[in-house]
């Protein structure tokens, strides 16, 4: 099966700072790259995606970066505000299963 | 769209008893997934569905476990004979297509504890 591992696993940052994370993964045959947020005590929910064929998608303040030679791909969040706190997970898709990293807790301090 | 709804919300059981959790997906969405989420930790497949057909199911799955998708519409989730180590947060999800590259879309999830 697939091995994904996100890093940092926890991240802090000043409000309107940047945040990078970033996610590895094992299966070259992965072709589908989501980002889900999951605030405390809610449902994980799709923020951005990427398909295979992309190398970059961006969405506002939100944007995901794709190296599929090097089997990762990263989300940035620019000008963070405190309600972009919150759990991320990456989840790369391969042989019709979505797997999940272990999440990235994001603290935004005002 | 209504959403992908769960049911229960919570369910505390004894060890030893069965449960059942129901998902009923998006209408128009054709695959449906069962995934278990511990504290701190990322959504852990547990099968799928692609209408009524279950095609996977994670080799990690205790027997205990069954699910079924009755004329591929709503699911059932059912643990047997639970334990202390089946407490977590059950999550369903549905997607629509088979290419992969659509999103899954999570319920609110049925929260198990038993004691």
């Amino acid at each position: 099966g697939e091995n994904v591992e996100q890093h940092p696993s926890t991240l802090s940052v000043q409000e309107g700072d940047s945040a990078v994370i970033k996610c590895t993964y094992s299966d070259s045959a992965s072709n589908y790259f989501p980002w889900y947020k999951q605030e405390l005590g809610k449902r994980p929910q799709l923020i951005i995606d990427i398909r295979s064929n992309v190398g970059e998608k961006k969405d506002q303040r939100i944007a995901v970066t794709l190296n599929k030679t090097a089997k990762h791909f990263s989300l940035h969040i620019t000008e963070t505000q405190p309600e972009d706190s919150a759990v991320y997970f990456c989840a790369p898709y391969n042989f019709n299963k979505f797997y999940f990293g272990s999440g990235t807790k994001l603290n935004v301090k005002p | 769209d209504t959403g992908v709804s769960q049911d229960p919300r919570h369910k505390i059981t004894k060890r030893g008893q069965n449960v059942t959790f129901r998902c009923d997906p998006i209408s128009e969405h054709n695959r449906l997934y069962w995934y278990r989420q511990t504290l701190g930790q990322g959504p852990e497949f547990l099968t799928y569905f692609q209408n009524e057909a279950q095609l996977e199911k994670s080799r990690l799955l205790s027997d205990r476990f069954s699910a079924e998708r009755p004329k591929g519409s709503f699911s059932t989730l059912e643990i047997q004979r639970t334990e202390q180590g089946d407490s977590a947060m059950y999550l369903c999800a549905s997607s629509l297509g088979s290419g992969g590259t659509s999103p899954l879309h999570f319920g609110n999830g049925t929260r198990l504890t038993v004691t």
